[in-house]
């Protein structure tokens, strides 16, 4: 079946800018995750949806970073005025509820200019 | 807290010889552990996981990972290296606080398989 989606899978703004990265997970996973790539922090977490429950938003790097999961299913990760230090891979994986194994998508590579 | 220590930045291997990639963790009760490859401007890809039983595991394309308690290790083999095995593996471990789950990464390990 199909995998974990992302969209855009590349994105250049300007510091400042706000930018919305979509994620559509596999079909029937009730729990989403989206982590951050980059050079100088590795693979870290940023925020948890499980079904219905309260987020985990204990990654969330400051108050910019926001996410939203619309109807148990596909999720938004805004960031509003972007900044140099944001540029990074943002993934996004699903499970088949809470101790699944996750799988990825492909990415969304962003750059802050 | 969880976390994950990969000691190696880079493993170099020949073709056809077998290759380790090591893993270490560090975990309050049972690890959970995990094995994803990320080939060039790719997502992570599963390879596999222990949760309980045997202290093999085997997994995608060849690749197998030996539980070990003891030394607190989940190391990654394969016996006979392919240069398409050429990429960044991820030990992870997966933590759970408060009803919450999330993956712990070590920093990868960059693999680079020689013709």
């Amino acid at each position: 079946g199909a995998g974990v989606s992302q969209s855009p899978s590349n994105k250049v703004t300007e510091k400042g800018k706000d930018v919305e990265l979509r994620c559509d997970p596999i079909s029937g996973h009730t729990a989403l995750y989206w982590y951050r790539q980059s050079l100088g922090q590795g693979l870290e977490f940023l925020i948890y949806f499980q079904g219905n429950s309260a987020p985990d938003k204990s990654g969330l790097p400051s108050d910019r970073f926001s996410a939203e999961r619309t109807g148990g299913s596909v999720s938004t990760l805004t960031i509003q005025r972007t900044q140099q230090e944001d540029s990074a891979v943002y993934l996004c994986a699903s499970s088949d509820g809470q101790g699944g194994t996750q799988y990825f998508g492909p990415g969304t590579r962003l750059l802050v200019l | 807290a969880q976390s994950v220590a990969q000691p190696e930045d880079q493993v170099n291997v020949a073709e056809g010889n077998p290759l380790t990639v090591k893993c270490t963790y560090s975990v309050s009760g049972n690890p959970y552990l995990f094995w994803y490859v990320q080939y060039p401007n790719r997502g992570l890809q599963f390879l596999l996981k222990y949760i309980t039983g045997d202290n093999l595991v085997k997994g995608s394309y060849g690749f197998e990972a030996e539980f070990n308690k003891s030394q607190t290790s989940f190391h990654l083999k394969k016996p006979s290296a392919l240069v398409s095995d050429s990429a960044l593996y991820f030990c992870a471990v997966r933590e759970i606080s408060g009803g919450y789950n999330k993956l712990i990464f070590g920093a990868g390990t960059r693999l680079a398989v020689h013709p």
